[in-house]
């Protein structure tokens, strides 16, 4: 079975903050990781897919990354609408769901 | 517009078996490629993928839940159904059906229905 350990597990910054978000698969996975950003109260929004490639009406400040089997969320300048939990999602022979990221207000 | 939309009992008491419903809206199950799925999320917990079925009726389930878990759809109805055996209070969560996408992550999700299981 693949684990998704998700890194860190909250994350305290500021607006206009370049923020990371790390997922780490324990074996070797296919291009087939997403993003996903969750407010309270609502459904999980698709952010990210196929690793780097933005969902339709994303805004720019956001992207991903794969190197080997670590996959990474940037957002390049926090905006307030941004402090959310985010989730990464992986296929394999079946989906896996990292534990998520909150961000939250420094 | 592709919509989903989860509906089924809100409380259901342990040992009894939840049937969650979710009506689809916007495509159809029958094309090729097409696949539902549902997720559950327990109160300030993550994500946890329970089951997917796809247009050709073939069907996945978490290795964890499979023994519990039978996914079925109506195509004439727009519907698929989750059934989950042996409700415990640890399934208390909400519950999600979504949209798979082409290259397997979850675009579209309906609002989600909260389930708890108390005596």
């Amino acid at each position: 079975d693949i684990q998704m350990t998700q890194s860190p597990s909250t994350l305290s910054a500021s607006v206009g903050d370049r923020v990371t978000i790390t997922c780490r698969a324990s074996q070797s996975l296919s291009s087939w990781l997403a993003w996903y950003q969750q407010k309270p109260g609502k459904a999980p929004k698709l952010l990210i897919y196929k690793a780097s490639s933005l969902e339709s009406g994303v805004p720019s400040r956001f992207s991903g990354s794969a190197s080997g089997t670590e996959f990474t969320l940037t957002i390049s300048s926090l905006q307030p609408d941004d402090f959310a939990t985010y989730y990464c999602q992986q296929f394999n022979t079946y989906w896996t769901f990292g534990q998520g990221t909150k961000v939250e207000i420094k | 517009q592709i919509t989903l939309k989860e509906s089924g009992p809100t409380l259901v008491k342990p040992t009894q078996t939840l049937t969650l419903t979710c009506t689809i809206s916007g495509f159809s199950l029958s094309p090729s490629g097409v696949g539902v799925g549902w997720i559950r999320q327990p109160p300030g917990k993550a994500l946890e993928w329970l089951a997917l079925i796809y247009w050709d009726d073939d069907k996945l389930y978490s290795p964890s839940l499979k023994s519990r878990l039978t996914i079925t759809k109506d195509t004439s109805k727009n519907q698929v159904v989750l059934t989950m055996t042996n409700m415990d209070p640890v399934d208390t969560a909400t519950y999600y059906c979504a949209h798979r996408d082409p290259v397997d992550s979850f675009d579209i999700w309906g609002q989600g229905t909260m389930v708890t299981v108390s005596s």
